[in-house]
This record gives structure tokens, C-alpha cells and sequence, in this order.
């Protein structure tokens, strides 16, 4: 069955770090990729996505994905993270039957 | 309203109980979705449709649960005699017809069966 992993569950850093989150689908052909995030509070909002062309994706707020296709993956990645970074992250891609496969989502919590 | 709007935002019912969960779509949005997410878990698909015409109810767990969409812009997610195990946040979302992929989503409701 295709699949969506995110290997952290929770992560916590101090503002100003660097932030990577993982993510690795099964799914083999053509993909489309996507981060979705959801504030405290707020609904699920997209935050960027991969259909084709430059493997190196921008998002809103600084952040940033690279498809790396021979590894399956599509991690996120801010190179200064911000107090209201904190939210729950979720990978998502497009299956095989054109319906959209979310991971479990990461919380991201930011110290002040 | 400029987005995804679903109501009740939290609905809690005794098991056995039936539940309509509304959503409304942004205003010319052709698609429409309905998620289940349960608690550490992300949104899993349960149908979708186009205009008034349902094209996947593949996701449904079973015939307890039905969705309609009659004139083809709010949604109801009906789910008749409610168990503990359909607690879970239902998430709408829709899209417009040249971008399918790109789902904006509601608030969810937030359904408890006690």
C-alpha cells in the first residue's frame, strides 16, 4: 500500500536553529508532493508543493522541500526557526488513486 | 465567506445517536472532500465530489457513514448510529477545477461519541 512516513512525531527546538523534517513516500510513479501546516488553532493551510520541474521547492514563511527522487523524499527544511513556527507539520502526496496520502504529521515546538 | 467553513466546530453525542456534519466550500470551488483524522494520525480520504455528482466514497469505513452534496455546493457528512470508535476530527476541504491537488481546507469538526 502507498504510504507517507514522517520519522519525528515531536520535535522541539530553540528559535534561531536550523529545522529539517523528514519525509519518505512509497509510491513510485509520477508524484505530487506537498506540506500541509496546522497552527494552533487554526485549520490545515498548504505550505508548499512539488509537481514537477525544479526539485528544490519555496513555501510561504521561509520554508523550503527538496524532492529527491532516487530516495524517495521530501523533507522541509527553515534555516532560522521562529517562535510561531510551532504547528503541527504534515507530508502529503498524490497515490496512485489520484487521492491525496497524509503522514502522521510532526508537532514542531519552538522554544521563546 | 472567503474559506472553508464546516458546522458544528465540536459535536458530542451519545453512541447510537445520529450526526450531520456540514461543510460549506469557497464560493465556485468545484471539488469537495471529506477527511477523518484520528488523534496522532493524519487525514485520511473518505469520499469526494464534483459538483453535486459523489465520484469516490471508496474511504468510507462502512454503510453507517454517507455524504451528499445536492446542489453541488455544501456538504453533509451524515453518520447514523454513531459508535465511540467514529470520535475523530472530520475535515473538509475543496478545490477549484484547474487545481485539483491544491485542497483548501475548513476548521474540522471535532466529533466525540460518549
Amino acid at each position: 500500500a502507498q504510504s507517507v512516513s514522517q520519522h519525528n512525531h515531536h520535535v522541539i527546538l530553540s528559535e534561531a536553529a536550523s529545522l529539517e523534517l523528514g519525509c519518505n513516500y512509497s509510491y513510485g510513479g509520477t508524484v505530487n508532493l506537498f506540506w500541509y501546516v496546522q497552527y494552533p488553532g487554526q485549520h490545515l493551510q498548504l505550505l508548499l508543493k512539488y509537481f514537477s520541474g525544479d526539485p528544490l521547492v519555496k513555501g510561504i514563511k521561509g520554508f523550503e522541500a527538496e524532492f529527491i527522487k532516487s530516495k524517495f523524499s521530501f523533507n522541509l527544511r527553515k534555516p532560522s526557526v521562529q517562535w510561531s513556527d510551532t504547528a503541527e507539520y504534515f507530508c502529503a502526496v498524490v497515490g496512485r488513486d489520484d487521492k491525496i496520502i497524509f503522514g502522521k504529521g510532526t508537532r514542531l515546538h519552538i522554544l521563546p | 465567506g472567503a474559506g472553508v467553513s464546516q458546522s458544528p466546530r465540536y459535536k458530542v453525542t451519545k453512541r447510537g445517536q445520529d450526526v450531520a456534519l456540514r461543510c460549506d466550500p469557497i464560493s465556485g470551488h468545484v471539488s469537495l472532500y471529506w477527511y477523518r483524522q484520528a488523534l496522532g494520525q493524519g487525514p485520511e480520504f473518505l469520499t469526494y465530489f464534483n459538483y453535486e455528482a459523489q465520484q469516490d466514497k471508496s474511504g468510507l469505513p462502512n454503510d453507517r457513514f454517507s455524504a451528499e452534496r445536492p446542489e453541488g455546493s455544501i456538504s453533509t457528512l451524515t453518520i447514523q448510529r454513531t459508535e465511540q470508535r467514529d470520535s475523530a476530527m472530520y475535515r473538509c476541504a475543496s478545490s477549484s477545477g484547474t487545481s485539483r491537488y491544491e485542497q483548501y481546507f475548513g476548521p474540522g469538526t471535532r466529533l466525540t461519541v460518549t
